[in-house]
């Protein structure tokens, strides 16, 4: 079965510094797809930076960064130049492919980003 | 830019009532999907939708619910008897298929109360 594991429950950054949000999965399947999304205060779900395990980069979107080691199963989310609107919650997200039906989120990291 | 919809955002209802939560995916996608979040919980899967059929339920998706897409344009979940712990924050998705592994579109979601 597969598994999404977020350790951090909340983190705090200072505006304009980097921050790392940690993602861990597991699946023996060698076909997967790893997102992460996030979630402001209003509710909706936004998608952020995309990852399929035969990448041999890893992806960039903006100042979002996924820093992928797949020895270690472990997909983190990095942002770079943190902005106050960056306070939210950010999902990881897993589906096995290539032709997944469902994603698998972990629980979830706040973050605070503070002036 | 093309963006899934639904309505409506909030919905309050009795225990015992049915309630429809009706979404518009993005107009060239094919696969279709319902999501629900307990309030302060992960995103879970209910169920996946593809060529006019169920592809995948989960565990939550018991006989109270269904989906139904009536016509080109709308995918419904409707539950027929409302229970208290029915009460979250229901997204509808749709995914073009091909392309990025499993990648899928978040609407802004509707809040079900159940009193």
């Amino acid at each position: 079965a597969q598994k999404i594991t977020q350790t951090q429950p909340g983190m705090f950054v200072q505006e304009k510094e980097a921050v790392t949000l940690d993602c861990t999965y597991d699946t023996s399947d060698p076909s997967y797809g790893l997102f992460w999304y996030k979630q402001p205060s209003s509710g909706e779900m936004i998608f952020l930076i995309y990852q399929g395990s035969y990448d041999q980069q890893n992806a960039t979107e903006g100042r979002y960064s996924l820093n992928f080691q797949k020895a270690r199963k472990s997909a983190n989310l990095v942002i770079s130049a943190s902005q106050l609107g960056d306070s939210a919650m950010y999902f990881c997200a897993m589906i096995l492919g290539p032709y997944g039906n469902k994603l698998v989120f972990g629980a979830g990291t706040i973050l605070r980003v503070k002036s | 830019e093309p963006e899934v919809t639904q309505t409506p955002s909030h919905q309050v209802t009795q225990m015992g009532q049915e309630v429809i939560l009706r979404c518009v995916p993005i107009s060239n996608h094919l696969y279709f999907y319902w999501y629900r979040q307990i309030l302060g919980q992960k995103v879970e899967f209910l169920v996946s939708f593809y060529n006019n059929e169920i592809s995948e339920k989960s565990e939550i998706f018991d006989d109270q619910f269904s989906v139904e897409r009536p016509d080109g344009s709308n995918f419904t979940l409707k539950i027929r008897s409302t229970k208290l712990e029915d009460s979250a924050m229901y997204f509808c998705a749709s995914s073009p298929g091909g392309g990025r592994v499993g990648e899928q579109f978040f609407g802004p979601g509707t809040r079900l109360t159940v009193l």
